[in-house]
């Protein structure tokens, strides 16, 4: 079956302790990005990604970090977690980088950083 | 800033139409107009994209207005299963995606 999948779903942390939330894609696509969810400011694009080795920020980059080495992976590090990046997250990808693709979602990860 | 512009909320009843419109005055040639929506507890999903002409599919249809400036998302027949988040988005591959905070839709039994 098609699909992006993130995990873990929910994650609970303190300040400070390094953590990875990975998404992978078996379809193939070239395009990846992350986005966090917040009550009442939408979803915001975190980092995206054309293609391998090739990553570029979104509107909330600070704090957060992410790598592209092989096409299906595209994991989110949070070196130093906070508590303002407690929030809703997801990741997508599509197929091309031509803006006709449509966006494929994974089913989020909640994260509380205390 | 987001590129488009939406209702914060809009209600229809059950089995009736519903048209969510979307502003997109500064869309340049090689946006496409995209619609998502948001199930609560889930990630979102696609709904329908064009980038000049109408489109169709078996969730939605997509009017787009002459000067593309504009477009309107059309549920045929609402059901309470379409109550959601709308975004509508341009996308045109070469940059970061700005999604708004959509349109709520509520739909009364």
């Amino acid at each position: 079956e098609a699909q992006v999948t993130q995990n873990p779903r929910y994650l609970i942390t303190v300040t400070g302790k390094k953590l990875t939330v990975t998404c992978s894609q078996n379809m193939n696509h070239e395009y990846m990005s992350w986005y966090r969810q917040d009550p009442g400011l939408g979803l915001r694009q975190i980092y995206y990604s054309m293609n391998v080795e090739v990553t570029d920020k979104g509107d909330v980059p600070e704090g957060y970090k992410v790598s592209r080495k092989e096409k299906r992976n595209f994991p989110l590090i949070l070196e130093s977690p906070s508590p303002n990046q407690t929030s809703l997250y997801f990741c997508a990808s599509s197929l091309g980088t031509g803006g006709g693709s449509p966006l494929h979602f994974g089913n989020g990860t909640r994260l509380t950083v205390t | 800033d987001a590129k488009t512009t939406q209702p914060n909320s809009m209600e229809s009843n059950e089995e009736e139409p519903v048209h969510l419109p979307c502003n997109h005055s500064t869309i340049s040639g090689t946006d496409y107009i995209h619609w998502y929506r948001q199930l609560p507890s889930q990630g979102p999903e696609y709904v329908i994209h064009g980038l000049t002409s109408n489109v169709n599919n078996r969730m939605a249809s997509l009017a787009i207005a002459e000067d593309r400036k504009s477009s309107t998302l059309i549920l045929h027949r609402a059901t309470l299963r379409d109550a959601a988040v709308y975004y509508c988005i341009l996308n045109s591959g070469s940059e970061k995606l700005v999604f708004g905070k959509g349109t709520k839709l509520t739909v009364n039994p």
